[in-house]
């Protein structure tokens, strides 16, 4: 089945720095990859998501890439802010078998201001 | 719009006490819909998973149990709580194909 890994676990930077979060794939067939930003005893919500026929998706200071050779994507965040502070969590999932998303082990994020 | 619904938002039982936890989605059909569980500080893992009315797919053996008695209705259940059961359960839904999911508010669950 799929296996997704991701780095950092704990990614600390100054408020209007840039956060990289990258994630790996071990399943060539999925295609599609959302990522989820989890608040503290909240809901995991929707940030973003890329599907595996596009290189790059961009939303304001939110921004996904994905290298489908490789078999890995990231999430980028540019000019953080202290609310952006979260555990992020990466997923993957293919158009058949479990019909269920694979998610990463999640990175917390700290904004310092 | 899609809304989902989980109850009750906390829920604190003695070991060996049975569970029911439900979740329901308004405004849509035959969405799949899911149960995870999360430790404190920790991932999501996947329990059980629904394409449609009476069919569950459990991922990980346990003393849990799911059913899906309507088509927007998926419960969450056991005969007797252990203390490894307690963690944050949530559930979620999405329509059919590489769509995204979209999570309940969950049910933090304390078992004493």
């Amino acid at each position: 089945g799929e296996n997704v890994e991701q780095h950092p676990s704990t990614l600390s930077v100054q408020e209007g720095d840039s956060a990289v979060i990258k994630c790996t794939y071990s399943d060539s067939a999925s295609n599609y990859f959302p990522w989820y930003k989890q608040e503290l005893g909240k809901r995991p919500q929707l940030i973003i998501d890329i599907r595996s026929n596009v290189g790059e998706k961009k939303d304001q200071r939110i921004a996904v890439t994905l290298n489908k050779t490789a078999k890995h994507f990231s999430l980028h965040i540019t000019e953080t802010q202290p609310e952006d502070s979260a555990v992020y969590f990466c997923a993957a999932s293919t158009r058949t078998g479990r019909r269920a998303l694979t998610f990463g082990s999640g990175t917390r994020l700290q904004v310092q201001p | 719009s899609q809304t989902i619904h989980q109850w009750p938002a906390t829920l604190v039982q003695p070991v060996g006490s049975p569970l029911s936890l439900e979740c329901t989605v308004e405004g849509t059909s035959n969405p799949n819909l899911y149960w995870y569980r999360q430790a404190a500080g920790r991932g999501l893992q996947l329990l059980f998973y629904s394409v449609g009315i009476g069919q569950i797919s459990s991922e990980v053996p346990q003393n849990l149990s799911a059913s899906r008695p309507q088509d927007r209705q998926f419960i969450l259940s056991s005969k007797k709580l252990l203390l490894s059961d307690s963690g944050f359960y949530l559930c979620a839904w999405k329509l059919q194909g590489n769509k995204p999911q979209h999570f309940g508010d969950g049910t933090r669950l304390s078992i004493l």
